[in-house]
């Protein structure tokens, strides 16, 4: 069951733009979300984190905003930079939970 | 070494063979994941250790997976009588402590069965 979906399987935008990734959920348990970003060839490495108890949390060029009504976080990546072109994975997991929830990944391209 | 270390990078198998993944996780850190990515999936969770024990085995897709951690530390998963599905990247992950802790992962091991 698909508890964590990331609909877009890639994105490209230009330099210096901004760049959204959007990650939907559907188990109202979990209560802390991730994003992780991996590169070709390399395990995933974390990037930000949320608790449900926030909306927004903001480090550098990275924003994670969480709308837990919409049970919806996008993470919001201004101004993108050629070197943000990875897979970007979402993640869920529940207090008192060890199985953390991935989604499928989104490929983020920022072209030059 | 710094961070989580897997071995083999790369795994090419026949059929029906069984294969063992093992997984370095950071000195110190209690926890131990297992995930895999199967073509175009998300990091499917597998097994889950808290020191040697496996509370969590949820995970596991079927009787032919089995994983064990012995002194804390490494970490092995046994995949028996290999079939092509089984073809994935398998990712160890570790963390300081059990929870909703930050995951640190490996390079994975990319596992092809012929």
């Amino acid at each position: 069951d698909q508890q964590v979906k990331q609909n877009s399987p890639s994105l490209s935008v230009q330099e210096g733009r901004i760049s959204i990734l959007n990650c939907d959920y559907t188990n109202s348990m979990f209560d802390y979300f991730l994003w992780y970003k991996k590169y070709p060839a390399e395990g995933p490495t974390f990037l930000i984190s949320i608790s449900s108890i926030k909306d927004k949390n903001e480090d550098g060029r990275f924003t994670v905003f969480l709308n837990k009504s919409a049970k919806h976080l996008s993470l919001h990546i201004v101004p993108s930079q050629p070197g943000d072109s990875a897979v970007y994975f979402c993640a869920a997991s529940a207090r008192g939970h060890n199985d953390m929830r991935f989604g499928a990944g989104t490929r983020l391209t920022v072209k030059p | 070494g710094a961070g989580v270390s897997q071995s083999p990078s790369n795994k090419v198998t026949e059929k029906g063979k069984d294969v063992e993944l093992r997984c370095d996780p950071i000195s110190g850190h209690t926890a131990l994941y297992w995930y895999r990515q199967s073509l175009g999936q998300g990091l499917e969770f597998l097994i889950y250790f808290q020191g040697n024990s496996a509370p969590d085995k949820s995970g596991l897709p079927s009787d032919r997976f089995s994983a064990e951690r012995t002194g804390g530390s490494v970490s092995t998963l046994t995949i028996q009588r290999t079939q092509q599905e089984d073809s994935a990247v398998y990712l160890c992950a570790s963390s300081l402590l059990a929870g909703q802790e930050t995951q640190y992962f490996g390079p994975g091991t990319r596992l092809l069965v012929l």
